[in-house]
């Protein structure tokens, strides 16, 4: 089976950086995506790691260790409209099957 | 371009009654996925069509939930009879393919109450 881990809630001040951590074991590896969620909407994508490393899209970046099983969003210049919750999705097993994590709740504070 | 497409956007049905949610996926995309989504569960997974095949239905609960695609443009979710515990927001999702699983595009979901 597949099973992930993240921290439930995180709070960080407008303009800093902030870190969400996800752990996860899964059979068949095929890599980890991230989703945004603000209350009340729908999942949105934010990044894909297939391979080991850094990917950037903007203020967003995701890095995934392989051989750690881990990987972590990283949000600059933070705003008050990334307040939302974030979830890791892990890729694997059969038919690239696509499990998600609990989520991060986000808060960012003046 | 027309994201993908949920009717309807909120359904309260009493329990026993049949519910049918439906989905249309973005234009040219082959995969398909149904989820649910509560407080106490999460987001989870209830079954993923491949080119309107069900390819894994693992996370469908049980015999009352049934799920079609008799097209390429179009899914439907059945619940019957449903339960108060079947309540909460349903999403369908697409992506380009099977290999693109990693990038999925979420309708606005369905928010189901089942008195």
């Amino acid at each position: 089976g597949q099973s992930l881990e993240q921290p439930s809630e995180v709070t960080a001040v407008e303009g800093a950086i902030v870190q969400i951590n996800c752990t996860y074991q899964t059979s068949g590896f095929y890599g980890l995506s991230w989703y945004q969620q603000h209350d009340g909407g729908a999942p949105t994508f934010l990044s894909y790691n297939g391979l080991d490393g850094l990917e950037e899209t903007g203020r967003f970046s995701s890095f995934l260790s392989r051989s750690d099983s881990y990987g972590y969003l990283l949000l600059q210049e933070l705003q008050m409209k990334d307040s939302a919750s974030y979830f890791c999705a892990v890729i694997g097993g059969g038919y690239q099957k696509v499990t998600f994590g609990t989520g991060t709740k986000l808060q960012v504070i003046p | 371009d027309a994201g993908v497409i949920q009717s309807p956007r909120h359904e309260v049905t009493e329990m026993g009654q049949e519910v049918t949610l439906r989905c249309k996926p973005i234009s040219g995309h082959n995969s398909l996925f149904w989820y649910r989504q509560t407080m106490m569960r999460g987001l989870e997974l209830l079954i993923y069509f491949n080119n309107n095949v069900p390819i894994d239905d693992s996370g469908m609960p049980e015999d009352r939930f049934s799920a079609k695609m008799p097209n390429a443009s179009f899914s439907t979710l059945k619940i019957q009879p449903s339960e108060p515990r079947d309540s909460a927001v349903y999403f369908c999702a697409s992506s380009l393919n099977r290999e693109r699983s990693y990038e999925q595009y979420f309708g606005p979901g369905t928010r189901l109450t089942v008195t």
